[in-house]
């Protein structure tokens, strides 16, 4: 079957390390990855979109990996802060299906401790 | 900034009530989308519009119906609504030419009961 996968536990790290996240998915072919962030009650924010020929992208303090033989996605941030704490999901579209049918991740929680 | 707003925050039904939620996005988006979220589900796709009148059924349409009168506003409607309708309902919208980016609203929390 089709999925895509985030860690479902809850990530700790204190405040000024690097934050990785994990999105693996099975059985798509994706020509691009999103991450969005979410917080509590409120709806996702796009953060940022990495194509199938891009190995990695950076926003400011985010970077974003996308190895397709691993059929993984790797997004971090880097000197993280309290104000970083959220949940962060991954999105992709399955090929052909022309933006309308976005898959998301579950998402993870990320707590950032000052 | 595109804004997408939604019109409740919070909605308490009793099952068998016919509830509508309603979106209306600012920035002139041809595509606009309603999903439920869940925990540990993540968001489901329940229907969608690319333009004014037309609709599409998403993942989990059943029980739901949506209409699209104006290019602004989606709205979704449940017919008879039911208890395990109660979830985070988000609308969200895109573009046509960069359409794989949604803008989401702030969802509404609907507790039917």
């Amino acid at each position: 079957s089709q999925k895509i996968e985030q860690n479902s536990e809850a990530l700790n790290i204190q405040e000024g390390k690097t934050a990785t996240l994990t999105c693996n998915y099975t059985n798509y072919s994706p020509a691009y990855l999103q991450w969005y962030r979410q917080d509590p009650g409120r709806g996702p924010v796009f953060l940022l979109l990495i194509r199938e020929n891009e190995k990695e992208k950076r926003k400011e303090r985010l970077k974003v990996t996308f190895d397709t033989t691993l059929k993984q996605s790797l997004f971090h941030i880097t000197a993280s802060q309290p104000a970083d704490s959220a949940t962060y999901l991954c999105a992709l579209d399955p090929r052909g299906t022309g933006g309308f049918k976005t898959i998301f991740g579950a998402g993870t929680r990320l707590f950032v401790k000052a | 900034d595109v804004k997408v707003t939604q019109s409740s925050r919070y909605l308490v039904k009793r099952t068998g009530e016919k509830v509508f939620l309603e979106c209306v996005q600012d920035m002139d988006h041809e595509n606009m989308f309603w999903y439920r979220q869940d925990p540990g589900l993540g968001l489901r796709l329940i229907y969608f519009s690319y333009d004014v009148k037309m609709k599409e059924k998403g993942d989990i349409p059943e029980g739901y119906s949506v209409s699209r009168e104006k290019k602004e506003r989606f709205s979704l409607i449940l017919e008879s609504a039911s208890t395990n309708q109660t979830s985070m309902y988000l609308c969200a919208s895109s573009t046509r030419t960069r359409q794989e980016t949604q803008y989401f609203g702030p969802g509404t929390r609907l507790l039917v009961l």
